[in-house]
């Protein structure tokens, strides 16, 4: 079966500071990657999904990027972080197969001080 | 075009009773309509989608109602319990292509004893 990991769980730092987030998917290959965006009480917001290594559609202009060295990894990066990227931070999968049925991770719990 | 419009943002119902959830949309090729869970702190769970097909889908305690001409589906929730209390996003997508999900903006639902 398929799971997705998310890490950290929980992150805290300065802004300015940089950031990595992390995802992996095991149990499928070439994967659909989505990150999401969560902030405290709101909706989901879709940053960044990519189809395959290195394809990388930005849904929203913003200091974060994303990256995809592996097939089944996904990152989200920043050089400097501001107050408003704390948030809860997702990331989902969907397979080629069947693309519309995403399935997310755990999350990442990130504050900005 | 690309929005999906969900009310109420929050709701309360009493134990044992229907919660309803309802979701709107504009763009007539979407033909996936997923609901998603969501409690504090954990990633959004798939519960239950619907494809245009059929006007109702149901799993449990929880159905999906669908009206092609109105452009609208709902989430029922019989016999609501304490346990429901959580956040459920609508969204919709295409079944072709790659193309992310659309979601709504949520409800927070609390049940009640």
């Amino acid at each position: 079966s398929q799971t997705i990991h998310q890490w950290p769980a929980t992150l805290v730092q300065p802004v300015g500071s940089p950031l990595s987030l992390e995802c992996t998917v095991e149990g499928t290959s070439n994967p659909n990657l989505y990150w999401y965006r969560q902030a405290a009480g709101r909706g989901l917001q879709l940053l960044f999904y990519s189809v395959g290594i290195g394809q990388i559609s930005s849904e929203v202009p913003q200091n974060l990027s994303a990256s995809r060295p592996q097939d089944r990894q996904f990152i989200l990066s920043s050089k400097k972080l501001l107050l408003s990227d704390s948030g809860f931070y997702l990331c989902a999968w969907s397979s080629k197969g069947i693309p519309y049925e995403q399935y997310f991770g755990p999350g990442t719990r990130l504050t900005v001080t | 075009q690309q929005q999906v419009k969900q009310s109420p943002q929050s709701l309360i119902v009493q134990k044992g009773g229907i919660s309803i959830i309802n979701c709107a949309y504009e763009n007539t090729a979407f033909d996936y309509f997923p609901w998603y869970q969501q409690f504090p702190g954990k990633g959004p769970a798939l519960l239950i989608a619907i494809r245009p097909d059929v006007s109702e889908k149901k799993e449990g305690r929880f159905t999906i109602s669908f009206n092609k001409s109105a452009k609208q589906f709902s989430l029922h929730i019989m016999d609501s319990q304490p346990g429901d209390s959580a956040t459920y996003f609508c969204a919709a997508s295409m079944r072709s292509g790659n193309t992310p999900l659309v979601f709504g903006k949520g409800t927070r639902l609390s049940v009640i004893a």
